[in-house]
């Protein structure tokens, strides 16, 4: 089965670096999604990770090892418009069709 | 380029209603998605749509959920009769579903409160 884990909460500084972890286990890889929510909003894309290696976008890069079925989202120089949830998700192929299973998302609280 | 569009935003009924909600998905795109997300929790797919066809509507609890996707573009989904539990954000999403591509983009939402 597919099963997607990533903490439920964390906290961070306002300047800071933080890493938010997700893990996967899934049957045939194809990909894994990052999505940044704010609170009473649509999930928003961030990145997807299909290759090893890490991918830099401005402030947010993202890392994938498919070895390992791990990847992290990691956010530098934090602001307070950071705060927000973060959902990891990865597509499942169930014969014709695709569909993304998601993780719980980890909360992020960016403090002054 | 145009968003997902949703309406409405806000719904509040009493339990025993019934509710419909509307998605418009991105110009072009073929595959559309309802989810339900309960606070605190990641989306839980409710419905995919190909076109104008239904893939998978495994999660949908099909006693009192329906949804179509006339002329494949836009889409309703529809609870009848609402039951507390519910209470929830019905996002909307599309995608072109290639297989090189399958960001899905999502709409605003709409937030039920079911009394």
């Amino acid at each position: 089965g597919q099963n997607i884990d990533q903490p439920t909460e964390m906290t961070a500084t306002e300047g800071a670096i933080v890493q938010i972890n997700c893990t996967y286990q899934t049957s045939g890889f194809n990909g894994l999604f990052w999505y940044q929510q704010h609170a009473g909003e649509a999930p928003t894309f961030l990145s997807y990770n299909v290759l090893d290696g890490l991918e830099e976008k401005g402030r947010f890069s993202s890392f994938l090892s498919r070895s390992k079925g791990y990847s992290y989202l990691l956010l530098k120089e934090l602001q307070m418009k950071d705060s927000a949830s973060y959902l990891c998700a990865v597509p499942h192929n169930a014969g014709n069709n695709r569909k993304l299973i998601w993780g719980l998302g980890t909360s992020l609280a960016v403090n002054p | 380029e145009a968003g997902v569009a949703q309406s409405p935003r806000y719904k509040i009924i009493e339990k025993r209603q019934s509710v419909a909600f509307w998605c418009n998905p991105i110009s072009g795109h073929a595959t559309l998605y309802w989810y339900q997300q309960i606070l605190g929790q990641g989306p839980k797919l409710l419905i995919q749509f190909q076109n104008n066809g239904v893939v998978d509507d495994s999660q949908l609890p099909k006693d009192r959920f329906s949804a179509e996707r006339l002329k494949g573009v836009d889409s309703t989904l529809k609870i009848q009769p609402a039951k507390l539990e519910d209470s929830a954000v019905y996002l909307c999403a599309s995608s072109l579903l290639t297989w090189e591509s399958d960001t899905q983009y999502f709409g605003p939402g709409t937030r039920l409160t079911v009394l």
